[in-house]
């Protein structure tokens, strides 16, 4: 099983500030990975898949990157929208699995 | 707009059955791959099981493997979880979501999910 592990757990950030999200794959993955976004009470919502390949209807202020093993989610000019959990997510290998998530407060 | 809208939740006794339904619209599901994710209470996120668009070849995690079934109605344009032998370990929210692609991609639509409770 791919262990998909996040950090950090929490991010303290300002709005107008940059937040920078860590996934770390335990194996290659290549760039099958996707970042989520999950606000209470919701549904979680694709950002990001492929990697830096944003979703539809997805600002650009949300950026990913990486490849292999090491895979960042950037959030630049956090909005009050944007205080969520985030979860990254491997779907290069059975089983399917994400990340323990990153909790962006304010 | 393509959506999801899952039903069949409720409280269950540890070893009883649940199914579960996902109503899809504005896709065909024989065009894509479907798949449920769980999330239990305060939790991350957990994948369940899958189901390939084209072929219909299943997939499932450990830990509910040979307890739960996907299946679909092509007919219907539903999915469905079939959960048995139901534990107190699967007390979760169960969000039903459409792939990317026939058979891998990411979840690019989510349903708005169903609670699962079990517990005597």
């Amino acid at each position: 099983e791919v262990v998909m592990t996040q950090s950090p757990a929490t991010l303290s950030v300002s709005p107008g500030e940059r937040a920078t999200l860590s996934c770390r794959a335990s194996q290659s993955i290549k760039r099958n990975l996707a970042w989520y976004q999950q606000k209470p009470g919701q549904a979680p919502r694709l950002l990001i898949y492929d990697v830096s390949t944003r979703a539809t209807g997805i600002p650009a202020s949300f950026s990913g990157s990486g490849s292999g093993t090491e895979f960042t989610l950037t959030i630049n000019s956090l909005q009050s929208e944007d205080f969520a959990v985030y979860y990254c997510q491997q779907y290069n290998n059975w089983p399917l699995t994400f990340g323990g998530g990153t909790k962006v407060e304010i | 707009e393509e959506q999801l809208l899952e039903s069949g939740g409720g409280l269950v006794q540890p070893g009883g059955s649940l199914r579960l339904s996902c109503a899809t619209s504005a896709f065909t599901v024989t065009n894509y791959a479907m798949t449920w994710v769980r999330q239990a209470p305060g939790k991350g996120l957990q994948w369940v099981s899958a189901i390939s668009g084209g072929a219909g070849v299943t997939y499932y995690a450990d830990s509910v493997k040979g307890r739960f079934t996907i299946s679909r109605d092509i007919s219907k344009s539903t999915v469905y979880l079939q959960m048995n032998s139901l534990r107190a370990e699967d007390t979760a929210i169960y969000y039903c979501a459409k792939r990317y692609y026939d058979d891998g991609g990411a979840f690019d639509i989510w349903g708005q999910g169903t609670l699962v409770t079990i517990s005597s």
